[in-house]
């Protein structure tokens, strides 16, 4: 069974910092991109950002909202995906998801998206 | 970036009831499209990608068509389990984008 169990959210104040991460199991982590998606409170679900597999040099993508600030990292010896988070402002006030990203195989890219975590609470407030 | 707009924002529909949500692309993106769906509290599920390819375990019961800016997610004999809010994806180029979300309520 694919399992993410994602941790770390808490209660920041403006300008801080916070790192958040996310632990997979039941199948080849290092095989899959991986992304994280975050929902404000009420709003609806924003991509946040993405890291390709090993093939692909760890390469990342990254929504402009949080381009500069957030980094995606990933430790295929530990199947955990890991989001910093700096000068956080209020409106990064979200659930944040790590997801199942899709990955490359020889007949072409296999969409992910197949596969979530319950979420974890990052709260931006004074 | 490419904006994902879906309408309507709302429905009510009854149980049995055949709904049709709309996703417009703000440029062509082929078949690049996805369906989430999403019950309070829970995280999204994945129902379709790729325009109208079905996710492993979703019943047929959703289907999705449309390729270049104009999609759709149909829902053929709503169930109670099926209320919740549908959202669109495009996965074709950088960034990613959901459409606003589609609240399928019960009449």
């Amino acid at each position: 069974e694919v399992r993410l169990v994602e941790s770390g959210g808490d209660l920041v104040q403006p300008g801080g910092s916070l790192r958040v991460s996310c632990v997979a199991s039941g199948f080849t982590f290092s095989d899959h991109y991986m992304d994280w998606v975050r929902q404000a409170p009420g709003k609806g679900l924003e991509w946040v950002g993405r890291v390709r597999d090993k093939a692909n040099n760890y390469t990342t993508e990254y929504a402009a909202s949080v381009k500069g600030r957030f980094t995606i990292s990933r430790d295929d010896l530990k199947n955990s995906l890991f989001l910093q988070l700096n000068s956080l402002k209020t409106e990064d006030t979200a659930v944040y998801y790590c997801t199942r990203g899709g990955r490359q195989t020889r007949s072409g890219y296999i969409y992910g998206f197949d596969s979530w975590g319950q979420g974890t609470l990052v709260t931006v407030s004074s | 970036d490419i904006q994902m707009t879906q309408s309507p924002s709302s429905l009510s529909a009854s149980v049995g009831d055949r709904v049709t949500i709309t996703c417009r692309a703000s440029q062509d993106i082929n078949n690049f499209l996805a369906w989430f769906q999403q019950k309070p509290g829970k995280a999204p599920k994945s129902l379709i990608y790729a325009a109208s390819t079905l996710q492993s375990g979703v019943p047929s019961k959703f289907s999705g068509s449309g390729s270049g800016t104009d999609f759709t997610l149909t829902i053929t004999n709503l169930q109670p389990e099926d209320f919740a809010t549908y959202y669109c994806q495009h996965f074709g180029s950088y960034p990613l984008t959901f459409g606003g979300g589609t609240k399928v309520e019960i009449k």
